[in-house]
């Protein structure tokens, strides 16, 4: 039924709290990430990306770490509003290609 | 310009049955994409279009899958004589060429349910 499959990861957070929403990657070989938000309804929604010869990127209220040793990914969005709400997926690429391969996702939910 | 636009929204169909499903990308964007989605999970890859050729295709891609874009402008997705795990959300995406960016601009898809 409708609720099989929403077994997502979920983070909740205070109105006006920072986020950080982590994400796995598994292939070594991967060196462009991305990461996208997905509203109820919605297409995904690009947010930041970030490429290996980098460990931070910044934009507006959104920062991406990239670790490679560990292979890790995070998303840290400061100062959460009720519109931030939705699932957030990381997503990587290997040099050639446009294949995105996109991760399972975490649902954000922020409370009032 | 009204972003990714895609049609039907919503399809219901018996098993066995044919499905299309139209995309129609912003107009300036030559790299047109196709992913499917299922609840609770992220998009899987299926095949990817430089203007009108078609560049990549995922291996997961069953041969009662195919998709064109004969113009380089919109695309279609058929599948033929589908099954209920064909059951999803299609969704499709485009972007701008030149250089490998993961900036796709998706529309809002169309949900395929076969009973």
């Amino acid at each position: 039924g409708e609720s099989v499959g929403l077994h997502l990861p979920t983070l909740s957070v205070q109105e006006g709290d920072n986020s950080i929403i982590n994400c796995a990657y598994s292939n070594s070989a991967s060196d462009y990430f991305i990461w996208y938000k997905q509203e109820s309804g919605k297409g995904p929604q690009f947010i930041i990306d970030i490429r290996s010869n980098m460990d931070k990127r910044q934009g507006q209220r959104v920062t991406v770490l990239l670790n490679k040793t560990v292979k890790h990914l995070s998303l840290q969005i400061a100062a959460t509003q009720p519109g931030d709400s939705a699932v957030y997926f990381c997503a990587e690429n290997i040099g050639y290609g446009q294949n995105f391969v996109f991760g399972p996702g975490t649902r954000l939910s922020v409370l009032p | 310009d009204t972003g990714v636009s895609q049609d039907p929204r919503h399809k219901i169909t018996k098993r066995g049955q044919n499905v299309t499903f139209r995309c129609d990308p912003i107009s300036e964007h030559n790299r047109l994409y196709w992913y499917r989605q299922t609840l609770g999970q992220g998009p899987e890859f299926l095949t990817y279009f430089q203007n009108e050729a078609q560049l990549e295709k995922s291996r997961l891609l069953s041969d009662r899958f195919s998709a064109e874009r004969p113009k380089g402008s919109f695309s279609t997705l058929e599948i033929q004589r589908t099954e209920q795990g064909d059951s999803a959300m299609y969704l499709c995406a485009s972007s701008l060429g030149a250089g490998n960016t993961g900036e796709l601009f998706f529309g809002e898809g169309s949900r395929l349910t076969v009973l």
